[in-house]
């Protein structure tokens, strides 16, 4: 069975600065998505990034970044500039096909 | 598009009651996915549908969940009866196919109290 680690249970990082959310997952297969979701005290499950396994080339969004290591199962999530609405809890995720499986979360504080 | 709507936000009820959260997911998606979140265990998949039939439902906890699918715009989870332990939010979310590029939308989640 797949599973998704996340090291970090809390993170903080000063506003404008650059934090990054760590994730690593276990999984036998070769074409498969991973996703990072954040979901702030309204709980409300936002997608923030996705990448497919297939592609070499790191995803991006704007203030949002990965670094995705097949070979090393890492899937890292940057955040530059943080803002102090980047303060909620991090979700990393794997999907293989069907349903996502979860990281237990990174809550990131950003200090003003 | 309003999104994945979840119904009711919030339910508190007393142990052995029957609880029914409702969804109804983005026009024109055909897989629907139930998901709960604890503490204790954190995010889980109970069951989802593709095309309306129930495809995984390992995630069912026991006999007092079960979850419908009657038609395209509508999916019912039901806990009968009730437990304390079965207090948790819980998320339905939908996707254009269950392929794995299909990006799940998430609903607003139900509370559920259970005393």
């Amino acid at each position: 069975a797949q599973t998704v680690t996340q090291s970090q249970p809390e993170m903080s990082v000063q506003e404008a600065e650059t934090v990054t959310l760590s994730c690593t997952y276990d999984t036998s297969e070769s074409d498969y998505y991973l996703f990072w979701y954040k979901q702030p005290p309204s709980r409300q499950m936002i997608l923030v990034i996705r990448q497919e396994a297939y592609k070499q080339q790191n995803a991006t969004e704007n203030r949002f970044s990965v670094n995705f290591q097949k070979a090393a199962k890492s899937f890292s999530l940057k955040i530059s500039d943080s803002q102090l609405g980047d303060a909620a809890m991090y979700f990393c995720a794997y999907r293989r096909t069907g349903q996502l499986t979860f990281g237990s979360g990174t809550q990131l504080t950003v200090l003003p | 598009d309003a999104g994945v709507i979840q119904s009711p936000r919030h339910e508190v009820t007393e142990m052995g009651q029957e609880v029914t959260l409702r969804c109804k997911p983005i026009s024109g998606h055909n897989s629907l996915f139930w998901y709960r979140q604890t503490m204790m265990r954190g995010l889980e998949l109970l069951i989802y549908f593709n095309n309306n039939v129930p495809i995984d439902d390992s995630g069912m906890p026991e006999d007092r969940f079960s979850a419908k699918m009657p038609n395209a715009s509508f999916s019912t989870l039901k806990i009968q009866p009730s437990e304390p332990r079965d207090s948790a939010v819980y998320f339905c979310a939908s996707s254009l196919r269950s392929g794995t590029s299909g990006e799940q939308f998430f609903g607003p989640g139900t509370r559920l109290t259970v005393l």
